[in-house]
């Protein structure tokens, strides 16, 4: 089946550095993915689409220069957190949906970040 | 309206019991409402969807049931085990795909022995 791919799984970072994070569709290629943010024990809230080969479109209330994305190819995303503060300390996971027949999406693992 | 309200927040059923979480909506353009089934540190899995063409779809011992007309929809869960154990959310899109989503509140569920 389809596999999406997400790292790292977790990272623990100091106030003020960015941090990346990588989503990659592993045997299929997606020409959007989806970032999501999870605070704990909340649903997922859609953060941005990735689109690949134009900019993304971010959610109303996302901070465009904070959460940076970039689609550079058809089976990688990423997500490059600016300049990061503790309230940024969540669990972010992408998702890619995979065509052909009916749509799916799918998730990867998350990423935990942690930020002092 | 966007969202998608989902009861209970917490449930707890004994291993063998039928686990039941709703599912409400006010935007009647979805049309594509899938289950997704998560435990703690790790990203959502797809567990069952529907389309409203239908009233009922089942998948093992995962059965969804549709009410188009009361725009609710609902995962029951046969014999449930403690494997189950999880996090569910439901979901919701619009123009028949599956990619953005609108996510329930999500129900967690304990099994017991």
């Amino acid at each position: 089946g389809a596999v999406v791919s997400q790292h790292p799984s977790r990272v623990i970072c100091k106030s003020g550095t960015s941090v990346k994070i990588e989503c990659r569709s592993l045997d299929f290629q997606a020409t959007t993915m989806f970032w999501y943010r999870q605070f704990p024990k909340q649903s997922l809230m859609l953060m941005a689409t990735s689109n690949e080969g134009s900019k993304a479109t971010y959610e109303q209330g996302v901070e465009k220069d904070k959460f940076l994305i970039n689609h550079a190819s058809l089976t990688l995303s990423t997500l490059t957190v600016t300049s990061a503060h503790p309230e940024d300390s969540s669990f972010y996971i992408c998702s890619a949906p995979k065509t052909g027949g009916r749509e799916k999406l799918f998730f990867g693992s998350g990423t935990q970040l942690s930020v002092l | 309206q966007q969202q998608v309200k989902q009861s209970p927040q917490s449930l707890i059923v004994q291993k063998g019991g039928i686990s039941i979480i709703n599912c409400a909506y006010e935007n009647t353009a979805f049309d594509y409402f899938p289950w997704y089934q998560q435990f703690p540190g790790k990203g959502p899995a797809l567990l069952i969807a529907i389309r409203p063409d239908v009233s009922e779809k089942k998948e093992g011992r995962f059965t969804i049931s549709f009410n188009k007309s009361a725009k609710q929809f609902s995962l029951h869960i046969m014999d449930s085990q403690p494997g189950d154990s999880a996090t569910y959310f439901c979901a919701a899109s619009i123009a028949g795909t599956a990619s953005k989503l609108t996510f329930g509140t999500g129900t967690r569920l304990q099994v017991t022995l």
